[in-house]
């Protein structure tokens, strides 16, 4: 079975561009979430896809969106980028909406906003 | 509200020792706890998942216990190795959408 693949690896954007990050989910996963985590810091939930839809929300602004697609997969978008959104976005896929059978993470983006 | 703290913080130990990290946790109604792994600027590697039907869970050398009532759980590391060096976090679900993580226990493994 494959695990949750993450891309890019790492990029480097300036303060008031967007970025998309992308997520496939391991195989037989139909649910997304993305943290944000900083340095030092566990991460932080930002959302979570089921269904295609948003299935809950941590405490992050607007400008952090998201989507999934039927496959699964899910993007993660950051619109008018700030120094603070540096951090490294982890992905991770589960089952059925909920972390009963636990989470499987990604490998990670690591953004740098200059 | 949730909120899950992990002692030590840090911990530097030579090869050889077992270890013992801990994780606490506020609410104590979580259907399970994950232990991770995660190397320097990596992803997170899961090491166990103890449902909360379960006390304990074992994988090679690591066992994570869990109690509920006490809001603890506890990740044993036996005869540890350099290769165990890695920062290990704690994680309960919440709200059934998302994880709640510990700040994590650096851990670092002399030969």
């Amino acid at each position: 079975e494959t695990g949750v693949t993450q891309s890019p690896t790492h990029l480097i954007k300036t303060r008031g561009q967007q970025v998309t990050l992308r997520c496939s989910s391991q195989s037989g996963h139909n649910t997304v979430s993305w943290y944000q985590q900083a340095l030092g810091q566990g991460p932080q939930f930002i959302f979570q896809y089921y269904r295609e839809e948003e299935n809950g929300r941590g405490n992050f602004p607007p400008r952090f969106s998201g989507l999934q697609f039927p496959n699964y997969s899910s993007e993660l978008n950051v619109n008018a980028l700030e120094l603070d959104d540096s951090a490294l976005y982890l992905c991770a896929s589960s089952h059925a909406g909920q972390g009963y059978y636990g989470y499987t993470f990604g490998s990670g983006t690591r953004l740098t906003v200059v | 509200k949730q909120e899950v703290t992990q002692i030590p913080a840090a911990l530097s130990v030579p090869e050889g020792e077992n270890l013992v990290l801990n994780c606490s946790f506020t609410d104590s109604a979580i259907y399970n706890l994950q232990w991770f792994r995660q190397d320097p600027g990596k992803g997170l590697t899961s090491l166990l998942l103890i449902q909360s039907s379960q006390r304990e869970q074992t994988s090679g050398r690591l066992n994570a216990s869990l109690d509920k009532s006490s809001g603890r759980s506890t990740l044993y590391i036996a005869a540890s190795q350099p290769g165990d060096s890695a920062t290990y976090l704690c994680a309960v679900p919440y709200n059934t959408d998302k994880l709640i993580f510990g700040t994590g226990t650096r851990l670092q493994v002399f030969p």
